[in-house]
Order: C-alpha cells, then structure tokens, then sequence
C-alpha cells in the first residue's frame, strides 16, 4: 500500500534563513507528487507537483521540489523564509496517469517562523 | 473562478442528529472526494465519485454516506453522527488534463467544514 512520511512534525526557522522540508514515499510506481499549504483556518492550497520530466519543479511563493527517485524523496525547499510562509505543509501522492486520482497524504509539517 | 464551495464552515451538532455537509464545483469535474484531516494523521480519504452516479470507499467511510447526483454536487451525509466524527473536512475536485499524451490530474480543495459532535 502506498504511504507518505513527513518525518518533521515541527521546524521552526528565523525569517530569512533556508527551508527544507522532508518527504518520502512508498509506493509500486513512479507516483504523481504534490505540496500543499495550509495555512491557520484556510484550506489546501497547492503549492507545486510533478508528473514527469525535470526533477526540480518550481512552485508558488518561490518554494522547489526535487524529486530524487533513488531516495523516494520530494523534499521542499525555499531560500530565503518570510513570516507569512508559517503553515502547516503536506506532501501528498498520487497514482500516475490512469490510475484514478485518489491523493494519499503525508501527516504534515507544521513551519513556526521567528521574527 | 474556479472553486470548490463547501457549506457550512462551521457546524456544531448533538450525537445522532443527522446531517448533510454540501460540495459543489463550477469546473466540469468528474472527480469529487470527501476528506477528513485529524491532528496527526493528516487527510484521509472518505469517499470519491469517478462521475454521476459512480461512488466508492475511501480509506475510512465508516458512518459516512455520499451521493452524485449531479455533476457539480457531492454532499456529504453523516446519517448518526458520532464524537469520533468530530473533524475538519475537506470536499475535492479534479479532472484529468492530457498533455504531450501525459494524463494530469490536480485536486482543487474546499475551503473546508469544521464539524463538532457532542
């Protein structure tokens, strides 16, 4: 069965500083990938995905992925963190083309920033 | 716009009293899902439809029912509501896009239900 693991339940960075956030992923095939945000009382927003082709993807809000298949890795990353990037992120799959559209998430990241 | 309405954000209800949380897309879809996020475990499906009059199980859809209808609606029904049923919900949407002969799918999200069982 597929899984996802968000190994960080909490990261506090300082505004500024560089952000990775950790994903992995179990799963038969070569799956469809996702981030989302949440940020306090809001919904799920997506921040970027890969399907195929180049590994690094380029999302919303100057955040990128790197899908590493030898790792089974889509960990997140933005250079430079602002306030407002404090949320909750999840990473979720998704079954590659055919296979139906049911999402499979990870328990999620919740990102404190310090000012 | 594009969007996924969920009514109401807000529900606050007695064990056993039925009731219906709405979903509808204004984007064709034909893909609908219920989710619900609980601390901990993130969002777990409920139930999906593949299109009109086609539902299935998720990974927990115990005490839930679903119908479609109609394309744009998928109303969530909790037919006796339990304290374990107290959660966040999320309704979905998606459709897949074909590009380069590469099928796409995104999942559009609700604004989501915030459900307290007594």
């Amino acid at each position: 069965a597929q899984s996802v693991t968000q190994p960080d339940i909490h990261i506090t960075v300082s505004e500024g500083a560089s952000l990775e956030l950790r994903c992995n992923y179990s799963y038969g095939a070569t799956p469809y990938l996702f981030w989302y945000v949440q940020s306090p009382g809001q919904g799920l927003q997506l921040l970027l995905k890969y399907f195929s082709g180049d590994t690094l993807v380029q999302g919303i809000k100057g955040f990128e992925a790197e899908f590493k298949r030898s790792q089974s890795s889509f960990n997140l990353r933005k250079p430079s963190v602002h306030w407002s990037d404090a949320a909750e992120y999840f990473c979720a799959v998704g079954p590659p083309a055919g296979g139906g559209n049911k999402l499979t998430f990870g328990t999620g990241t919740q990102l404190k920033v310090e000012l | 716009e594009a969007q996924v309405t969920q009514n109401p954000r807000y529900l606050i209800t007695v064990t056993g009293k039925k009731l219906t949380v709405t979903c509808s897309q204004n984007m064709n879809h034909e893909y609908m899902s219920w989710y619900r996020q609980d601390p901990g475990l993130g969002l777990r499906q409920i139930y999906y439809s593949m299109n009109v009059e086609v539902t299935d199980k998720g990974d927990v859809p115990e005490g839930y029912k679903v119908s479609r209808k109609e394309k744009r609606n998928f109303p969530l029904i909790l037919e006796s509501p339990s304290p374990n049923q107290t959660s966040l919900y999320f309704c979905a949407s998606s459709s897949t896009v074909f590009e380069s002969g590469l099928g796409k799918n995104i999942q559009y999200f609700g604004a989501g239900t915030r459900l307290s069982v007594l």
